[in-house]
């Protein structure tokens, strides 16, 4: 059984870029859900997708934006990057949808915004 | 709303120290609780969990007890290691389980030998 894994490991983009990041859950789960760490703090939700549909989300504007495939990978879309979008997102899958299953993170994306 | 409030870190221990991190809740109804650690350059692991009153988690030596009349869930060891050097996260989830994990701020722990 495979961990859940990300990539890129770091990326440097500028104000105003779009960025995309990706992850790939454990085979077999069918829920991936998205987090935001600022330096300092603790993850904070983004939105989860079930099935390839959203189902939930956090209070994130609209231009954060994901998707979820069939093959059990995943992306998280950011348009117009803020400064403040400077963090390490960090993906977790579990097997069903909601929050009582155990979600396994992945080791984030660390993203800087100059 | 939900909201987790952790003890402020750094905290540097001794190998063979006792641990404690502190950690209260504020939510409605009965939620489950959960203590997640991460290693430096890695992902959150799932380190223990409560889901009712009185309930003990505990995982790897470490433990924690879920309080409803104190509204905490300190998290203890009894002999740190160099290798619990960590961050460790606070959560907690509505016992629906359909509300997002709420995070505490993390505590780094660092110990030495």
């Amino acid at each position: 059984e495979t961990g859940v894994t990300q990539s890129p490991t770091h990326l440097i983009k500028t104000r105003g870029q779009q960025v995309t990041l990706r992850c790939s859950s454990q085979s077999g789960h069918n829920t991936v859900s998205w987090y935001q760490q600022a330096l300092g703090q603790g993850p904070q939700f983004i939105f989860q997708y079930y099935r390839e549909e959203e189902n939930g989300r956090g209070n994130f504007p609209p231009r954060f934006s994901g998707l979820q495939f069939p093959n059990y990978s995943s992306e998280l879309n950011v348009n117009a990057l803020e400064l403040d979008d400077s963090a390490l997102y960090l993906c977790a899958s579990s097997l069903d949808s909601g929050f009582t299953d155990t979600q396994y993170f992945g080791p984030g994306t660390r993203l800087t915004v100059l | 709303g939900n909201s987790v409030t952790q003890m402020e870190g750094p905290v540097t221990l001794s190998e063979e120290a006792f641990l404690t991190i502190n950690c209260t809740y504020t939510a409605t109804g009965y939620p489950s609780l959960f203590w997640y650690v991460q290693y430096p350059g890695e992902g959150l692991q799932l380190l223990l969990k409560a889901t009712k009153a009185d309930d003990k988690g505990s995982n790897k030596g470490f433990e924690a007890t879920y309080r409803k009349e104190t509204t905490s869930f300190h998290l203890e060891k009894g002999s740190v290691q160099v290798s619990d050097s960590a961050v460790y996260f606070c959560a907690l989830s509505s016992s629906s389980g359909n509300t997002p994990l709420v995070f505490g701020k993390g505590t780094r722990l660092s110990v030495i030998a």
